[in-house]
């Protein structure tokens, strides 16, 4: 059972590149979401998607796109990178729910913006 | 707006008990929950409170007092592997179950 799989681990962009971060999860979660984390701001929700087909805005959405075609998987798609986004980003899923107030995180994708 | 407010830094001894205070503003969730991350690792879910009162798991504590905007999470009988950063968060009501965080507060603990 691996849980949240998050990938890459570590990504250097140049400014105004594009890529998608990807997060797969295994445990069957309705409940999907990312957060960037940077020194001192915890963690902000950016995009969050309740089921397949359904997807919100968190916090800090902007330059930042989701889908969610499928149960499992959730990419958080960076349009055109900036220095700004160099943060730590992380993939977090739950249950509905009894267990919804449980957030199970990926390892973490580091993204330097250059 | 939502927000939740903690202590950036505690500092604590080992052996001793320490309390992270969140305080929050927010229009209306389904519990408080407590997360533990350490240096660069992932966060961990700890504790979870729905309803008002202490909820007991081992060494870890975890309080809310929603009439007074309020949580706290107690460590006791503190451990150097304690040192991290703890997280407290909650579920909204509105946003469609949106998890918003606070900021974090950074424990230090010293021999």
């Amino acid at each position: 059972n691996a849980g949240v799989t998050q990938t890459p681990k570590f990504q250097v962009l140049k400014t105004g590149q594009s890529m998608t971060l990807q997060c797969a999860q295994d445990m069957n979660h309705e409940y999907m979401s990312w957060y960037r984390q940077d020194p001192g701001m915890g963690l902000r929700l950016i995009h969050y998607s309740v089921g397949a087909g359904i997807t919100d805005q968190g916090e800090v959405p902007n330059g930042y796109n989701v889908s969610r075609s499928t149960t499992e998987d959730f990419p958080l798609r960076l349009l055109s990178a900036a220095p700004s986004q160099t943060s730590v980003y992380f993939c977090a899923s739950s249950p509905t729910g009894r267990g919804a107030n449980v957030l199970t995180f990926g390892a973490g994708s580091r993204l330097t913006v250059l | 707006g939502q927000s939740l407010e903690q202590p950036s830094e505690v500092t604590a001894v080992e052996g001793a008990i320490v309390q992270i205070n969140c305080t929050y503003q927010t229009s209306g969730f389904y519990g408080l929950s407590w997360y533990q991350q350490h240096d660069g690792g992932a966060p961990t879910f700890l504790s979870y409170n729905a309803l008002d009162g202490l909820e007991e798991t081992g060494r870890f504590s975890s309080f809310l007092s929603r009439s007074d905007s309020y949580g706290y999470l107690l460590l006791q009988e503190l451990q150097m592997k304690d040192s991290a950063s703890y997280f407290c968060a909650v579920r909204l009501y509105s946003s469609a179950s949106k998890i918003i965080f606070g900021s974090g507060t950074r424990l230090s603990i010293r021999p």
